[in-house]
C-alpha cells in the first residue's frame, strides 16, 4: 500500500551545522511533497513544498530536493538555530486526495 | 482572519461513546480534510471533504464518519470509542486545490 518512509527518528546537531532528512515514498503517482514542523503542543506548519515536476526549491536556509526515479526526497536545513528545534515531517499527496505523512524526526539543535 | 478553528481542544469519553468534533476550515478554502495522530507518530489521514461530499477516505474503519456544511465547516464523528482511538484530532483546510498549509490546533481525545 501507499507508504513514506522517513529518516532518521532522531536527529541532534550543534547550532550552526546542517541536518539533513530523508523520506522515501511508494506510490508512483505521488506527486506533491509537502514538509511541516511540528513544535511540541502546536499544531504542524507548512515550512517547504516540492511538486514532482521540480527537481529542487530552496527557501532561505531550507531546500527540499526530489528524485522521482528513486522515489526519494530530502530536506535540508543549513546554519541550524536552536529555534528550528521541532518534530519535522514529510508527506506524499497520493495521485488522489489522499496526504501520507512520514513518522518524523525529532530535530534537536544544541546551542 | 481566525484561520482553521477546531472545537473543543480536549475532550474526555468513555469506551463505547461516541464523540463529534468540529472544524472551520479558514477563510476562502473549501476542502477540509482530517487527520489523527496518534503520540509520537504522524498525522494518519482519516478522510477529505469537498463540496459537502467525502471525496476520498483513509484506511479507518466505518465508525469514523464525517460531514461538510455548505459554509464549508466540517465535523468528525467516532462510534463506539475504543481506548486506541485516544489522539490528537486534527484537520486541515486548503481551497482552489492548493496545498494543505494550514492546520487547525487539534482536539485531543482521551478515551478511557
Amino acid at each position: 500500500g501507499e507508504n513514506v518512509e522517513q529518516h532518521p527518528s532522531t536527529l541532534s546537531v550543534q547550532e550552526g551545522d546542517s541536518a539533513v532528512i530523508k523520506c522515501t515514498y511508494s506510490d508512483s503517482a505521488s506527486n506533491y511533497f509537502p514538509w511541516y514542523k511540528q513544535e511540541l503542543g502546536k499544531r504542524p506548519q507548512l515550512i517547504i513544498d516540492i511538486r514532482s515536476n521540480v527537481g529542487e526549491k530552496k527557501d532561505q536556509r531550507i531546500a527540499v530536493t526530489l528524485n522521482k526515479t528513486a522515489k526519494h526526497f530530502s530536506l535540508h536545513i543549513t546554519e541550524t538555530q536552536p529555534e528550528d528545534s521541532a518534530v519535522y515531517f514529510c508527506a506524499a499527496k497520493t495521485g488522489g486526495f489522499k496526504t501520507i505523512f512520514g513518522a518524523g524526526t525529532r530535530l534537536f539543535v544544541k546551542a | 482572519d481566525a484561520g482553521v478553528t477546531q472545537s473543543p481542544t480536549h475532550l474526555i469519553k468513555t469506551r463505547g461513546q461516541q464523540v463529534t468534533l468540529r472544524c472551520s476550515p479558514k477563510s476562502g478554502h473549501d476542502t477540509v480534510s482530517w487527520y489523527q495522530q496518534a503520540l509520537g507518530q504522524g498525522p494518519q489521514f482519516i478522510f477529505q471533504y469537498y463540496e459537502e461530499e467525502e471525496r476520498q477516505r483513509g484506511n479507518f474503519p466505518d465508525r469514523f464518519s464525517g460531514h461538510q456544511f455548505p459554509n464549508y465547516s466540517s465535523e468528525l464523528n467516532v462510534n463506539a470509542l475504543l481506548l486506541g482511538d485516544s489522539a490528537l484530532y486534527l484537520c486541515a483546510s486548503s481551497g482552489g486545490g492548493g496545498p494543505e498549509a494550514f492546520f487547525g490546533q487539534g482536539t485531543r481525545l482521551t478515551v478511557v
